[in-house]
Order: C-alpha cells, then sequence, then structure tokens
C-alpha cells in the first residue's frame, strides 16, 4: 500500500515569504508527527496530532510555525516569513495509533532552502 | 549532553567486514529505534525493541536497558549498506510518542 507522501519535494523560498508544507500519512494512521532535519544533524521534533488535536507543539522553533491538521488526515506545516535558519529538511511520519510501541513510518521529507 | 548519543560519527569499512554502531541515552524510554537514512532519501524503520536482540538478516540489534545502551551490528557488510544510521528514542509509555533522535553515524563500505 501507499506510504507516507510529502509535497513538494523541494522548495525554495526568498526570505520573508510563506511557505506550505504537506503530508499525506498511510491511510488510519492516528498519529501525526513533523521533523526539521537541519544538514548532518539528526532529526528534531516540532510536532505531534492524535487525530485532529494538535497534543504536542513544544517543538515548534518559533511562533512563525504553524501546523494544522484539521480533519484527521492530511497535515499542513506552514512557515510565516521564511527566514535562513529554517533552511532544513522537514520530515513527516505516522504511526497506527497513540501507544508508543508502534513504530513510525516516514515520508520522504521536503528540502526547504531559503535564499 | 544530548540525550541520545551515538558512536562513532563516521565510520568506512571495506566490504565483508562487521560493522558495529553504538548509541546511548540517558532518559527513560519505552522503545529504541534504528534507522536508515539513504542521502537524498527518507528514513526507514530497521528495528524498534524494548529488550534483547533483534535480528532481520545481517543486521541485528542488542539493547541493554539496564545500561541504556544499544548496538547496532552489520555482518558481511556491502556496499549497498552506506547510509547514515540513526538511532532514536520513544519516550515512556503514556506520553506523546515523539523520537529523539541521535545525530547519525555515517557508514561507507567499500569494495
Amino acid at each position: 500500500g501507499a506510504g507516507v507522501s510529502q509535497s513538494p519535494r523541494y522548495k525554495v523560498a526568498k526570505r520573508g515569504q510563506d511557505v506550505a508544507l504537506r503530508c499525506d500519512p498511510i491511510s488510519g494512521h492516528v498519529s501525526l508527527f513533523w521533523y526539521q532535519q537541519a544538514l548532518g544533524q539528526g532529526p528534531e521534533f516540532l510536532t505531534y496530532f492524535q487525530n485532529e488535536a494538535q497534543l504536542d507543539k513544544s517543538g515548534l522553533p518559533s511562533d512563525r510555525f504553524f501546523a494544522e491538521r484539521p480533519e484527521g488526515s492530511v497535515s499542513t506545516l506552514k512557515i510565516q516569513r521564511t527566514q535562513q535558519e529554517d533552511s532544513a529538511v522537514y520530515l513527516c511520519a505516522s504511526n497506527l495509533d497513540r501507544d508508543t510501541y508502534y513504530e513510525q513510518y516516514f515520508g520522504p521529507g521536503t528540502r526547504l532552502t531559503v535564499t | 549532553k544530548n540525550e541520545v548519543e551515538q558512536s562513532p560519527q563516521n565510520l568506512t569499512a571495506q566490504e565483508g567486514e562487521f560493522i558495529t554502531i553504538n548509541c546511548s541515552y540517558s532518559v527513560g524510554i519505552s522503545a529504541l529505534h534504528w534507522l536508515q537514512q539513504h542521502p537524498g532519501g527518507g528514513i526507514v524503520s530497521l528495528f524498534m525493541l524494548s529488550s534483547g536482540k533483534k535480528k532481520h538478516g545481517r543486521l541485528i540489534a542488542t539493547i541493554n536497558i539496564q545500561e541504556k545502551h544499544s548496538s547496532l551490528h552489520i555482518t558481511a557488510s556491502h556496499p549497498r549498506d552506506s547510509a547514515v544510521y540513526i538511532c532514536a528514542v520513544s519516550g515512556v509509555v503514556g506520553t506523546a510518542s515523539k523520537l529523539t533522535f541521535g545525530t547519525g553515524t555515517r557508514l561507507q563500505v567499500t569494495l
């Protein structure tokens, strides 16, 4: 079956532009996570949804970052007034349930470059 | 100090060699994950374990809960094993199941 998909795969934005990154999780997966991976680093947690509820947004680096999952399936990560330090790969992952014992399935990521 | 630390950061091996990557963590966990990331590619889950040992093909993962340490072994390494291997932990059951990642080990296997 289909895995987690993300779009666009690559995005170049000029500093100050707004961007929207999309994640389509595996159908039926309850939990959805967004991570940010800077070049040469491990991913870092941004935010977590259980169905449509955003239960943890402690990793969002500033109020320029906003995420939503209005119908409990597709999620969008929006970054307003992009800055160069926002350049990174943004990874989406989903898992079957809220239980931590389920493995996470990752999308291919969106590489954002802010110029 | 990072909550999840890996060693080595970089590793070069010749085809056929036995490879070990280590991971230490400092927090309570419900599970530890080993993940593989190819250049420009997404992340694939290799193992999720909370005790003992798991084996899949040429890959073996072990965890010692008391010592808060895990190892990933690759037997008879092959150039196609070249990738970044990332250790990650998921929190204590009952909390959000977000992953905390190590910085990864970049493995290059040469002919």
